[in-house]
């Protein structure tokens, strides 16, 4: 069965980090990219990261301007785990934060989200 | 950033009518060269994991029943719903996966009239 589950959600106060986990199962893990997506409270959808697959010349991160600099994801194939490091933290980084696998429509970059786990809650307040 | 303008945002429809929810891109997301466009739905309920309905604008993920219907190209996208069940009732999102960052549309929820 195909499944990503996330974890490491949690209260924060701002200016602090906390790291995110996603463990996957069910395909072939280090064959697709990976991907971060974080809903607001009662709000949309917004991308926050991709981790590329690793084709053998290393793999490519790419995040919007709202995270860049601030939020790092990385992979660890062996364990088949994504991770998503949040530091500077701020309130509206507040959301329901997804781990999505990437469909592969794209070979880097944006692409759709085949299959999505159920989230992990992060809230930044004091 | 390409905007994705979803509407309505709220579609009341009785069970078994049909649903029509539009999704417009702020750029062209139709690729000449391999003439798709570079566009998926989604559906969402609570407790539940996002789950991918349509992709290439068109083409029904495996397991999606056929009642689900995605169009357009270019710009104006749709996906209908034909005789709406109870278990329909979600909000639906469209994105676009043809420029990095891929973005969404605001959402529609479908709720039953």
């Amino acid at each position: 069965q195909v499944q990503l589950v996330e974890s490491g959600g949690g209260v924060v106060q701002p200016g602090r980090s906390l790291r995110l986990s996603c463990v996957a199962s069910g395909f072939t893990f280090s064959s697709f990219g990976m991907h971060w997506v974080r809903q607001a409270p009662g709000k949309g959808l917004e991308w926050v990261a991709v981790i590329s697959y690793d084709g053998g010349y290393g793999t490519n991160e790419y995040y919007p301007d709202s995270v860049k600099g601030r939020f790092t994801i990385s992979r660890d194939n062996s364990k088949n785990m994504v991770y998503l490091q949040m530091n500077s933290l701020r309130p509206d980084d507040t959301a329901m934060y997804y781990c999505a696998k990437a469909a592969g429509y794209q070979p880097l970059g944006a692409d759709a989200f085949d299959v999505w786990g159920q989230g992990t809650m992060v809230t930044v307040s004091s | 950033d390409i905007v994705m303008t979803q509407f309505p945002d709220s579609l009341p429809v009785s069970l078994g009518e049909r649903a029509t929810i539009n999704c417009k891109s702020s750029q062209n997301i139709l690729y000449s060269s391999n003439n798709k466009n570079y566009l998926a739905w989604y559906q969402q309920k609570p407790g539940q994991p996002l789950k991918l309905l349509i992709y290439w604008a068109s083409t029904r993920e495996s397991g999606v029943p056929d009642r689900f219907t995605g169009s357009g190209s270019g710009t104006d996208f749709s996906l209908t719903i034909n005789s709406l069940q109870a278990e329909d009732v979600a909000i639906y999102y469209c994105q676009q996966y043809f420029i990095t960052p891929p973005t969404f549309g605001g959402g529609t929820n479908v709720e039953i009239k």
